[in-house]
């Protein structure tokens, strides 16, 4: 167990729809990173927080957004969902984030699947 | 998005056998991360490096950072069957945006 903490653990939806994704970092964690997970594009890095900040932007759709809250947890919104949205999405966190690379544990992830 | 190489996609062992995985970029990182995922799993953390020449042991599994950075590698010895899983190497800077990128992974399975 990572102490990473996400849910839902699936998620069944339909295009044009809007999900919500939430993870709880590593207690101590200030830095929260997305990744989502497709067979065909592996694992590609989507945002990070730091301390509630937005710190860099990767691979993210307009369609998707995320915000970290005081008690650091994150949320990832998804909207106007479209079937090659289906892929895993992974949390990650670390220490800091700020300054210098620090090691990242990952959550259990969320499947989801747009029908 | 860039992403570092790792090839073959797949390794089929002997249960005992030793097994080497390698990781190549076109760029330079300052850290280099392996870890392994099991099915319907987030990635694991098995072992990081921070300095370019850096060799890091954790039991059966040993890791090396490449002297030009780009590039390292994972060794695993006297497989046993929970090594089956997927493989991947991850590359980080250091600086504010400290993002990993992913090598595809490499699926190992482990004949007994």
């Amino acid at each position: 167990d990572s102490g990473v903490t996400q849910t839902p653990k699936h998620l069944i939806t339909a295009t044009g729809q809007r999900v919500t994704l939430r993870c709880s970092p590593r207690s101590g964690d200030l830095s929260v990173y997305w990744y989502q997970q497709s067979l065909d594009q592996g694992l590609q890095f989507l945002i990070q927080y730091y301390n509630g900040e937005e710190r860099a932007k990767g691979n993210i759709l307009e369609r998707f957004s995320a915000q970290q809250f005081p008690d650091l947890h994150s949320e990832l919104n998804l909207s106007s969902l479209e079937l090659g949205d289906s892929a895993l999405y992974f949390c990650a966190s670390s220490v800091a984030g700020q300054v210098g690379g620090n090691e990242q544990f990952f959550g259990p992830g969320t499947r989801l699947t747009v029908l | 998005g860039q992403q570092l190489n790792q090839s073959p996609q797949s390794m089929f062992i002997q249960e005992g056998e030793d097994v080497s995985m390698n990781c190549t970029s076109s760029s330079i990182f300052n850290t280099w991360l392996w870890y392994k995922q099991d099915p319907g799993e987030g990635p694991v953390l098995l072992i990081a490096l921070y300095k370019a020449g850096e060799l890091t042991s954790n039991g059966r599994l040993t890791a090396q950072f490449g002297i030009t950075r780009k590039d390292s590698f994972l060794n695993i010895s006297a497989s046993i069957p929970s090594d089956v899983g997927i493989y991947f190497c991850a590359g980080q800077l250091t600086g504010a945006n400290s993002k990993l990128t992913f090598g595809k992974g490499i699926t190992l399975s482990v004949r007994p």
